[in-house]
């Protein structure tokens, strides 16, 4: 049962222009979505997160998208830059009585010099 | 992920044997969390604790698991009797609060079962 799809394992884009990554979900009760990135032998770092009550969070390159109706966010780099190559996953939790993460399967993202 | 120290960062262990791992949450971070990620998957949430208590242990093994996070010192993570199928990455969070706070990770335990 997998609440937390990222259906696209992979995804190549040129440096300079936009990387979206998608994220579906199931479980209405999530009200609390983050972004991580992940280069091997390492831990996920935290990037970004929104928050129910929002549809757009912004820091700097990053921007997600939370589109409620639909169960889906999207992260947007802008511009997208080499160092920016690695595994993202996308996580969501519900904030009452249960701070649990649940994680996508991730996407690999290759930024192409 | 300076912050979350987990050790040993590599472990090897054979069958039978136990395995304990170890993390210490960001100063000032009350909340733990441990994860699991098996090859080619995402990270699976497997127990959350506050300090000498367990809130949420609904991910982890019914046996041979335990996780402790005592008053003083790290959260440990032990598993006893080990098997092959234990091998995976194990990850350890903390966070400033529950709600709606972003876990901050560390970069995990490799735990090798022979």
């Amino acid at each position: 049962d997998q609440q937390v799809k990222q259906n696209s394992p992979s995804l190549s884009v040129q440096e300079g222009r936009i990387s979206i990554l998608n994220c579906d979900y199931t479980n209405s009760m999530f009200d609390y979505f983050l972004w991580y990135k992940k280069y091997p032998a390492e831990g996920p770092t935290f990037l970004i997160s929104i928050s129910s009550i929002k549809d757009k969070n912004e820091d700097g390159r990053f921007t997600v998208f939370l589109n409620k109706s639909a169960k889906h966010l999207s992260l947007h780099i802008v511009p997208s830059q080499p160092g920016d190559s690695a595994v993202y996953f996308c996580a969501a939790s519900a904030s009452f009585g249960n701070e649990k993460l649940t994680f996508g399967t991730g996407t690999r993202l290759t930024i192409i010099p | 992920n300076a912050g979350v120290m987990q050790n040993p960062r590599h472990l090897v262990r054979r069958r039978g044997q136990e395995a304990r791992l170890r993390c210490s949450p960001m100063k000032g971070h009350s909340h733990v969390y441990w994860y699991r990620q098996l090859p080619e998957e995402g990270l699976k949430f497997m127990v959350y604790l506050q300090k000498e208590n367990i809130i949420d242990e609904s991910g982890m093994p019914k046996e041979r698991f335990s996780a402790e996070f005592p008053k003083e010192g790290p959260s440990i993570l032990r598993i006893q009797q080990v098997v092959r199928g234990d091998s995976a990455a194990y990850f350890c969070a903390s966070s400033l609060s529950a709600s709606n706070q972003p876990q901050h990770f560390g970069d995990g335990t490799r735990l090798s079962i022979l």
